[in-house]
């Protein structure tokens, strides 16, 4: 079955870059999107389509892909930036959603 | 305002069956795609199964093939889980969400745990 592979942890100091990737054999031809996870709550989306951002996301957020890799990039993240973050795609099918084993972002 | 409420978690022992429901308010239900997404205790998100907006078409992951059924209910906006064959793997809090794009929204989610 199709997966998804991200890094288990990314650890960054307040202000720096921090880049979390998402590879999968069928992202050149399927979008990524990006959902970040705060404890004990449900997931937001902060990217959809690769690179777009939805309303109310800040602009240190952005997102790229090439060839197999997605990359979600936080541009001087910040404390509360921290959270577990998953990208998704779908099988070249387009029938599976697949989620990818998310990211635990540490920001300190 | 947009809500999924979702219901119908509980424990259960292996083998047997729950029917989770998300009652959903606040947009035309009926002209979106739905998704049941899990997420087991300290683990990732996995996602479980969609329906298309008039519930003819449906599709599952491998690990739930053939065991849960998607359906809805577009007359009473709501959006349901059968699960059958419960196994200690199962156990996960079930999230119903309003597709998973731009457009997407989220339920608090449902505790389920199996367990004799």
């Amino acid at each position: 079955s199709y997966e998804l592979t991200q890094p288990p942890s990314v650890s960054v100091s307040p202000g720096q870059t921090a880049r979390i990737t998402c590879s999968g054999d069928a992202l050149p031809k399927k979008y990524a999107y990006w959902y970040q996870q705060k404890s004990g709550q449900a997931p937001v989306l902060v990217i959809y389509e690769d690179n777009k951002r939805p309303s109310g996301i800040p602009e240190r957020f952005s997102g790229s892909s090439s060839g197999t890799m997605a990359t979600l990039t936080i541009s001087g993240a910040q404390v509360e930036d921290e959270a577990d973050f998953y990208c998704y795609s779908t099988d070249s099918s387009g029938n599976h959603v697949v989620f990818g084993g998310g990211t635990k972002l540490t920001v300190l | 305002e947009v809500q999924l409420v979702e219901s119908g978690g509980g424990l259960v022992q292996p083998g047997g069956s729950l029917r989770l429901s998300c009652a959903a308010s606040g947009f035309t239900f009926s002209s979106y795609w739905m998704h049941w997404v899990r997420q087991a205790p300290g683990k990732g998100l996995v996602w479980v199964s969609r329906i298309n907006s008039d519930g003819s078409s449906t599709s599952y992951a491998d690990s739930v093939k053939g065991r849960f059924t998607i359906s809805r209910d577009n007359a009473k906006n709501t959006l349901y889980l059968q699960m059958n064959s419960l196994r200690a793997e199962d156990t996960a809090v079930y999230y119903c969400a309003r597709g998973l794009g731009i457009k997407s929204h989220w339920g608090q989610g449902t505790l389920v745990t199996v367990s004799s």
